[in-house]
């Protein structure tokens, strides 16, 4: 059974960081890309950001572009989201997401499998 | 980049048909997925490339498209199918793109 736990979430201040953590389990990690995916309060999903399965072709929203930084650890099953630069828009439920392929392609770029997402609130 | 457009809301009774729509000038060229998200829980994915369905969606989930406008239509809807509804679809970038989500309300 494919399980993605996520985790790091809490509360951050405006300008300052939080890292998300996502642990995988139950597929062959190295297999896919993974993504994480947020929605904010009252709002619809919104895709944050990709990583190919050897942590290479990374991409990024551009409303989180130069912030956020993903990352993985194919050892541990592992993804991370390092988040900078807080604002108050990036308030939302971080989902981390599976990726149906090695890399994200506009052919390929859905996700078959959630995590139950961690919640980031960002506020003074 | 470019945009999805999902009505905000429809609304059946159990054991009608519930159809929600997507638009997208791209939407001919790209294919589409479709997620389901009840709340406090994660997105399911419904249909892939505009038709498919995982294995475990039951048949009264489908898929179709014509032209710009891609369709999710529920038969005889149940009460558990009340949820928030989402389009995707990805450009070259590739940059995944939802629609704005469609809430559709089992009265």
């Amino acid at each position: 059974e494919v399980q993605l736990l996520e985790s790091g979430g809490g509360l951050g201040q405006p300008g300052g960081s939080l890292r998300l953590s996502c642990r995988a389990s139950g597929f062959t990690f190295i297999d896919y890309a993974m993504s994480w995916v947020r929605r904010a309060p009252g709002k619809g999903l919104e895709w944050v950001s990709s990583i190919g399965s050897y942590g290479d072709n990374t991409h990024y929203a551009d409303s989180v572009k130069g912030r956020f930084t993903i990352s993985r650890d194919n050892s541990n099953k592992m993804v991370y989201l390092q988040m900078n630069s807080l604002r108050a828009e990036d308030t939302a439920t971080y989902y981390c997401a599976k990726v149906v392929s090695r890399y994200c392609n506009s052919m390929t770029c859905y996700f078959d499998q959630w995590g139950q997402g961690t919640l980031v609130t960002v506020s003074s | 980049s470019y945009e999805l457009t999902q009505p905000p809301s429809v609304s059946v009774s159990p054991g009608q048909t519930a159809r929600i729509t997507c638009s997208g000038d791209a939407l001919p060229k790209q294919y589409t997925y479709w997620y389901q998200q009840k709340p406090g829980q994660a997105p399911v994915l419904l249909i892939y490339k505009d038709t498919e369905r995982p294995s475990g969606i039951p048949e009264r989930f489908s898929g179709s498209s014509s032209g710009t406008t891609v369709t999710l239509t529920i038969s005889g809807v149940q009460a558990e199918d009340e949820a928030d509804y989402f389009c995707q679809s990805a450009d070259s970038s590739p940059t995944p793109v939802f629609g704005g989500g469609t809430n559709l309300a089992v009265l």
